[in-house]
């Protein structure tokens, strides 16, 4: 089955820890992305990513870091410099990032928790 | 101003009624327009999307747009239990990213 998926489900986070959400996709898509969301808002972009070895940063990328060595997979980061990370967190990937009528399409999500 | 402003709800609908959802949003430049579903907990996944004026069918789900009044909308006709979720309006901006909003929350009742 083609799609996208997350690890882990749930997350839990010490203060001062780093820890790394997986994302990986068999969609042949070459776009990915990171998204943040809060309960009661909107989605918010973390990072995106083209092509493999190249990503650029979203509207808050800060206290998060990404890799794009393979073009299936997107881990994220979350960093201790991020100072309120818990939130819910969602992958997405797209045919490619230029294309107008680009459809992305979305990972079940990790759901990350501060301890 | 946000840049893509729906009504929070909830709103409530009848079971068979027609639930109507709407969204504005500030970037001219928008050529693409996306609806998302999301039930509790779970990620966000695509019901519609549009790129011309007009309305677009998909089943029970039917999207307006107008660009000249920057308003998108999406109708679900018969609506059933199954519908209750937030739906999320995402434009694409000129930029080439979706911006998302909110989201309007349905409940549909029996």
């Amino acid at each position: 089955d083609g799609g996208i998926t997350q690890s882990p489900k749930y997350l839990f986070r010490k203060e001062g820890q780093n820890v790394t959400l997986s994302c990986e996709q068999n969609l042949n898509h070459d776009a990915m992305y990171w998204y943040r969301q809060d309960p009661g808002q909107g989605l918010r972009l973390i990072y995106y990513s083209q092509i493999v070895n190249d990503f650029q940063k979203g509207d808050i990328a800060e206290g998060y870091s990404v890799s794009r060595e393979k073009k299936e997979s997107f881990p994220l980061t979350v960093t201790s410099a991020q100072k309120n990370p818990t939130a819910f967190y969602l992958c997405a990937s797209s045919i490619e990032e230029s294309y107008s009528y680009n459809e992305q399409f979305f990972g079940p999500g990790t759901r990350l928790t501060v301890l | 101003q946000k840049e893509v402003e729906q009504n929070s709800g909830p709103l409530s609908v009848p079971e068979g009624a027609i639930a109507s959802l709407n969204c504005t949003y500030s970037d001219r430049g928008s050529q693409s327009f996306f609806w998302y579903r999301q039930y509790s907990g779970k990620s966000p996944e695509l019901i519609m999307s549009i790129y011309s004026n007009g309305d677009k069918e998909d089943g029970r789900f039917t999207a307006q747009l107008n660009k000249a009044s920057q308003y998108v909308s999406l109708l679900i006709r018969d609506s059933q239990p199954s519908d209750s979720a937030t739906y999320l309006c995402a434009p694409r901006t000129r930029w080439g990213k979706l911006q998302f909003g909110a989201g309007t929350q349905v409940v549909v009742t029996p």
